[in-house]
């Protein structure tokens, strides 16, 4: 069946980078974008961008420029999610979602990235 | 960018019937969709186009829209349906969610 499987939890320290993976199985990667949404503790969904697994080209939400970069390795479908010189306020569950369309229909998991000193 | 505005909470007994509303200038022109999250879990879909049920969604949610909002319905809610639920639409290379409604069937 349609599966993301994502990396398991970070613990960091502020300053470094963390790598988040997103595994897809079940269907043809390259068919299908990938969004990345971040979920802070408490709060709401926020949409980060998406990655064209076609072409590797990424867009990034306004709030998300920077220090987050959107990766691929279509030799084993995964999509990767880098953020550098992490803040507290990174501290936040990280999705991967299937683009269908404009929407999103098929989720990972969750990868939950704590920082703190 | 665009906005998307629901209510923080709602709250139903069970058997009642939950709307939960959501307005954005984008719904005019864009279709609105609804994710349900239970708490530890991630989103699931439960509607798409403003009013399509994907497969292994109960026949008691349903979804429509009328200018620049959109609403879901949950006939009947029962205690199982106890969750945030976030709305969402994109326009051209954007994408947004609404800030999520807590549904209280109690």
């Amino acid at each position: 069946q349609v599966q993301l499987v994502q990396s398991g939890s970070e613990l960091k320290k502020p300053g470094a980078s963390v790598k988040v993976s997103c595994k897809a199985s079940g269907y043809s990667f390259s068919t299908y974008a990938m969004n990345w949404v971040r979920q802070a503790p408490g709060q709401g969904l926020e949409w980060m961008g998406w990655v064209n697994t076609n072409t590797g080209n990424p867009t990034y939400a306004q709030d998300f420029t920077g220090r987050f970069v959107f990766s691929l390795d279509t030799s084993v479908s995964t999509a990767y999610l880098q953020i550098s010189s992490l803040k507290a306020e990174d501290t936040a569950v990280y999705y991967c979602a299937r683009a269908s369309g404009d929407g999103m229909d098929v989720w990972g998991q969750g990868t939950t990235v704590t920082v703190s000193s | 960018s665009y906005e998307l505005t629901q209510p923080s909470s709602v709250s139903v007994s069970p058997g009642q019937t939950a709307r939960i509303t959501c307005s954005g200038d984008v719904l005019a022109k864009k279709y609105g969709r609804w994710f349900q999250q239970k708490p530890g879990q991630a989103p699931v879909l439960v509607i798409y186009n403003d009013s399509e049920r994907p497969s292994g969604i109960p026949e008691r949610f349903s979804g429509s829209s009328s200018g620049t909002t959109v609403t879901l319905t949950i006939s009947g809610a029962q205690v199982e349906d106890e969750a945030d639920y976030y709305c969402y639409s994109a326009a051209d290379n954007y994408r947004v969610f609404g800030g999520g409604t807590k549904l209280t069937v109690l």
